[in-house]
């Protein structure tokens, strides 16, 4: 079964600063890799996702990821966060059910906070 | 614009009553899906249905039904057997091939059993 570890619960970011949140998983397969935010009390919002081809993936509101797969890692980057980006992130497997559809398996989350 | 409604957004009950969450979405999308997301437990699937008439359990499925008898509509029925209902609930919606890049979510219902 798959499974996604994001090692941090919350981290803080100066406004400005770049921002690395970590994700790790364990799929038997290529994966399936995608990043979601979520703001509070809302539903998720895709930011990018990793399915082929270029490790270095481009998402949108200036988000990147690195899907490294001799560190099991999708690591998500922003060279430089606004206050309007703190909200929880979500690293996410998807497990391939044939038919072209997946069941995704989420990490716990990493809160992010931006501090001004 | 196309996508999907929870509704209610809250909703409240006592304990020992069922109660059941719609979920409609106008995307054309064939798989639906419900996670219950609890504080710093990130997103877990409760069920999951392909097509009309057919579904799946997933993770945490014990205390929870559904029923898909219309593409657009995918409700869940939190029972009484479910031990902890309280809970951040999301549906979601794909379709194939856009099954494999993510999922559509819905904005949530926060269910509070009193």
């Amino acid at each position: 079964a798959q499974s996604v570890t994001q090692p941090d619960i919350h981290i803080t970011v100066s406004e400005g600063a770049s921002l690395e949140l970590r994700c790790n998983y364990s799929y038997g397969a290529t994966p399936y890799l995608f990043w979601y935010v979520q703001s509070p009390g809302q539903g998720l919002q895709l930011l990018l996702k990793y399915f082929s081809g270029d490790t270095l993936v481009q998402g949108i509101k200036g988000f990147e990821a690195e899907f490294k797969r001799s560190q099991s890692s999708f690591n998500l980057r922003k060279p430089s966060v606004h206050w309007s980006d703190a909200a929880e992130y979500f690293c996410a497997v998807g497990a391939d059910m044939g038919s072209g559809y997946s069941t995704l398996t989420f990490g716990k989350g990493t809160m992010l906070l931006v501090s001004p | 614009d196309g996508g999907i409604t929870q509704s209610p957004k809250y909703l409240f009950r006592k304990e020992g009553q069922n109660v059941t969450l719609s979920c409609e979405q106008n995307l054309n999308h064939d798989a639906m899906y419900w996670y219950r997301q609890d504080p710093g437990q990130g997103l877990r699937l409760i069920y999951y249905s392909q097509i009309v008439n057919d579904f799946q359990k997933g993770d945490i499925a014990e205390g929870y039904s559904v029923s898909r008898e219309k593409k657009e509509s995918f409700p869940l029925t939190v029972t009484s057997a479910q031990k902890n209902p309280t809970a951040f609930y999301l549906c979601a919606s794909s379709s194939p091939g856009q099954g494999v890049y993510g999922y559509t979510f819905g904005s949530g219902t926060r269910l509070t059993v009193v």
